[in-house]
């Protein structure tokens, strides 16, 4: 059984370069969130899309940040300009419908190094 | 504005005790709370929850006890297992919120042999 997949596993790129992380959820859930955790901190919440409803975008920390999610399957979280408090691991989660649980399943992660 | 807090950074207690993680929360409205495991390089893992209408859930050696007038919950592992050396993030939700997970910042837990 396929669980939430993200890639890459790791990035290292140049403070102002554009980077896309990917996240396949589990399939058939049709909630799919990602958060980010930096270093000594908790999972601070990004982005939350539900089926085809608008996106809840209330997380992104700055317009640099956006995500789309195509099919409403693979989400695609991209950082523009990246800035070097941007390093951190990004997680996405995916969860059945509202109403059908509360459990979220997270991926591995993409560990985004700003140089 | 930090909703769920783990004041504890670090435990460590010897295998066959038993590991008691603790979580204090500050919006009372809170449905859901769960308890997340977390290996280096891997997602966090889902443990176990409880409804904001329980006070107590169990599965196995782990017990999630919740004391809503205080707004404080805690994880009680018996007995603790080397494998049960992790990273334990405390989170609540609210269905009105989406179930959009607040995380505390983390316990390190680690089981001596």
């Amino acid at each position: 059984g396929a669980g939430v997949s993200q890639s890459p596993s790791n990035k290292v790129t140049e403070k102002g370069k554009d980077v896309e992380l990917r996240c396949d959820p589990i399939s058939g859930h049709t909630a799919l969130y990602w958060y980010r955790q930096s270093l000594g901190q908790g999972l601070e919440f990004l982005i939350y899309f539900q089926g085809n409803s608008a996106p809840d975008k209330s997380g992104l920390p700055s317009d640099r940040f956006s995500a789309e999610r195509t099919g409403g399957s693979v989400s695609t979280l991209t950082i523009q300009r990246t800035q070097q408090e941007d390093s951190a691991v990004y997680l996405c989660a995916s969860s059945l419908a509202i109403g059908q649980g509360v459990q979220q399943y997270f991926g591995p992660g993409t560990r985004l190094t700003v140089t | 504005d930090q909703q769920v807090k783990q004041n504890s950074p670090s435990l460590s207690v010897q295998e066959g005790r038993i590991s008691i993680l603790n979580c204090d929360y500050t919006n009372s409205m809170f449905d859901y709370f769960l308890w997340y495991k977390k290996y280096p390089a891997e997602g966090p893992t889902f443990l176990i929850s409880i409804s904001s209408i329980k006070d107590k859930n169990e599965d196995g050696r782990f017990t999630v006890f919740l004391n809503k007038s205080a707004k404080h919950l805690s994880l009680h592992i018996v007995p603790s297992q080397p494998g049960d050396s992790a990273v334990y993030f405390c989170a609540a939700t609210l269905r009105s919120n989406d179930y959009k997970l607040s995380f505390g910042a983390g316990t390190t837990v680690t089981v001596r042999a």
